[in-house]
C-alpha cells in the first residue's frame, strides 16, 4: 500500500449514530490535516497534526472529533451529526508543516459521508 | 490574510482545444502556488507547483508560470484530451501564514470527445 489511504470509501449513517473515519499515510510523513469538501463551497481545513499533536483546530463543531495515536494513523470520531455535515471528508499528509513554504500535501481519495 | 480566486466553471471544451483557467490570489509574504486535480470519484492529486517569482511549473502537458507583478498563475494546455475532465484547484502556502494551503473555488472542466 503506498501513499494516503482512507476507509471506510462510503459511509452512511442516521444522527444519532457513532461512526469513525480511518486514514493511514506511507509516506513516512510528519504532518496530517483532515478537509471538508462540500458540494459547491471550497475545500475547508478542519484539523492539522504536527507530530501526533494537533496544531489547528478551525471552528469545528465538538460533533467532530480527531485523534492522531502516531504519525501515520488519524481518525475522525463522528458522533451525533447532522444532515448538513453530509460531505466529502478528506485526509492529506506532508513532510513538515513548517516546510518552509513549499507544503505540498499529499491526499487520500476521501470518504463521502451522508447523513441522514 | 491569503487568498486564492479562480474562475468559476463548468468550462466545456472539445477534444484537442486550448486550455486556460484563471487564477489570482492575495497573500502574505512569498508564497508558494499550487496546481492540484481532482478526477471523479478520487482525492487532490498535485499537478504542478512554482515557489519562486518567473517559475514555470509543468506537468502532463499543462503548465503555469507564477507571475508576481499580475499576483497570478494561470493554468494552460495546448491540446486537452477526454481524459483531462476533473476539477482544478488553484492553491498557495506561505511561512507568513503558518505554511497552511488555501484553495481556490476549483473550476470543473468537461471535455467532450
Amino acid at each position: 500500500e503506498t501513499g494516503v489511504t482512507q476507509t471506510p470509501r462510503h459511509l452512511v449513517m442516521g444522527m444519532t449514530n457513532k461512526k469513525s473515519l480511518k486514514c493511514e499515510q506511507h509516506l513516512g510523513h510528519n504532518a496530517m490535516y483532515w478537509y471538508k469538501q462540500s458540494a459547491k463551497k471550497p475545500l475547508e481545513l478542519m484539523f492539522v497534526y504536527s507530530l501526533e499533536e494537533r496544531v489547528e483546530n478551525n471552528s469545528v463543531p465538538s460533533r467532530f472529533s480527531p485523534e492522531c495515536p502516531n504519525s501515520s494513523h488519524l481518525f475522525l470520531h463522528l458522533h451525533t451529526l447532522q444532515p448538513e455535515d453530509s460531505a466529502l471528508y478528506l485526509c492529506a499528509s506532508s513532510q513538515d508543516r513548517l516546510a518552509g513554504g513549499n507544503n505540498e500535501q499529499f491526499f487520500g481519495p476521501g470518504t463521502r459521508l451522508t447523513v441522514l | 490574510g491569503n487568498s486564492v480566486t479562480q474562475m468559476e466553471g463548468p468550462v466545456t471544451l472539445s477534444e484537442e482545444a486550448f486550455l486556460t483557467i484563471n487564477c489570482t490570489y492575495t497573500a502574505t509574504g512569498y508564497p508558494s502556488l499550487f496546481w492540484y486535480v481532482q478526477y471523479p470519484g478520487e482525492g487532490l492529486q498535485l499537478l504542478l507547483k512554482a515557489t519562486k517569482a518567473d517559475d514555470k511549473g509543468s506537468n502532463k502537458g499543462f503548465e503555469a508560470t507564477y507571475r508576481k507583478e499580475t499576483t497570478s498563475f494561470h493554468l494552460e494546455k495546448g491540446s486537452v484530451q477526454v481524459s483531462d475532465s476533473a476539477v482544478y484547484f488553484c492553491a498557495l502556502s506561505s511561512k507568513a501564514a503558518g505554511n497552511k494551503l488555501t484553495f481556490g473555488g476549483g473550476t470543473r472542466v468537461l471535455v467532450k470527445p
